[in-house]
């Protein structure tokens, strides 16, 4: 059965433009998360998406936006791009998301974002 | 504020066993998770614990004490392909995941 999809893995973007983010969940999950990975940080939840629906935000300003497809597809936005976001974003799929407290996430190999 | 800690980097020999310690404060509890993370690849299910005590899978064991804050996840007879970061997380009241930055675990032959 075919994992979590992220496109694209690289990519770089100069400050003030936008990037767009798709990730593909395991078939017949229907909860997507977004984290944001940074050297020596932990994950930092951006938000989930349930059946279209986003069900938890993370604390990440406004320019962090996402939006999951009927068929559970999702992306993230992030707009007017700043040094900071250089980051890897990683996408997880789970079959009942984050109201389930033994919600255990497939992630995908991430997309590494680079600001100049 | 919500805080889980767990050391930077480890380093073990190989065939050894080794302890990677996570505590944590947090609002409210609904498990933690152990997640292990190959360098540029991405972090894959280990463990999950919410009720006291030790789960056994394999090599990999996990432990939890809800009453101190605290797990560790325990790796016996370490292999070269071991690695790796291993997250810690836990599950909030309001069931979001707060991480740990992780533990870079580098196996000597």
């Amino acid at each position: 059965k075919a994992g979590v999809t992220q496109t694209p893995r690289y990519l770089i973007k100069t400050r003030g433009q936008q990037v767009t983010l798709s990730c593909s969940p395991i078939s017949g999950h229907r909860s997507v998360s977004w984290y944001q990975q940074t050297p020596g940080q932990g994950l930092q939840f951006l938000f989930e998406y349930f059946s279209e629906t986003q069900r938890n935000k993370g604390n990440f300003p406004g320019r962090f936006s996402g939006r999951q497809f009927s068929n559970s597809r999702s992306e993230m936005n992030v707009s007017t791009l700043e040094l900071g976001d250089s980051a890897l974003y990683l996408c997880a799929s789970s079959l009942q998301g984050t109201l389930s407290g033994a919600n255990v996430l497939t992630f995908g190999a991430g997309s590494r974002l680079t600001v100049l | 504020g919500q805080n889980i800690d767990q050391p930077t980097e480890m380093t073990a020999t190989e065939g050894a066993i080794v302890q990677i310690n996570c505590t944590y404060q947090t609002s409210g509890f609904n498990g933690l998770f152990w997640y292990q993370q190959h360098a540029g690849e991405a972090p894959t299910f280990l463990s999950y614990n919410v009720l006291d005590g030790l789960e056994e899978k394999g090599r990999f064991s996990s432990f939890l004490s809800r009453s101190k804050g605290y797990s560790y996840l325990l790796l016996k007879e370490l292999q070269m392909k071991d690695s790796a970061s291993y997250l810690c997380a836990v599950m909030d009241s309001n069931y979001q995941l707060i991480w740990g930055a992780g533990t870079k675990l580098i196996i000597k032959p």
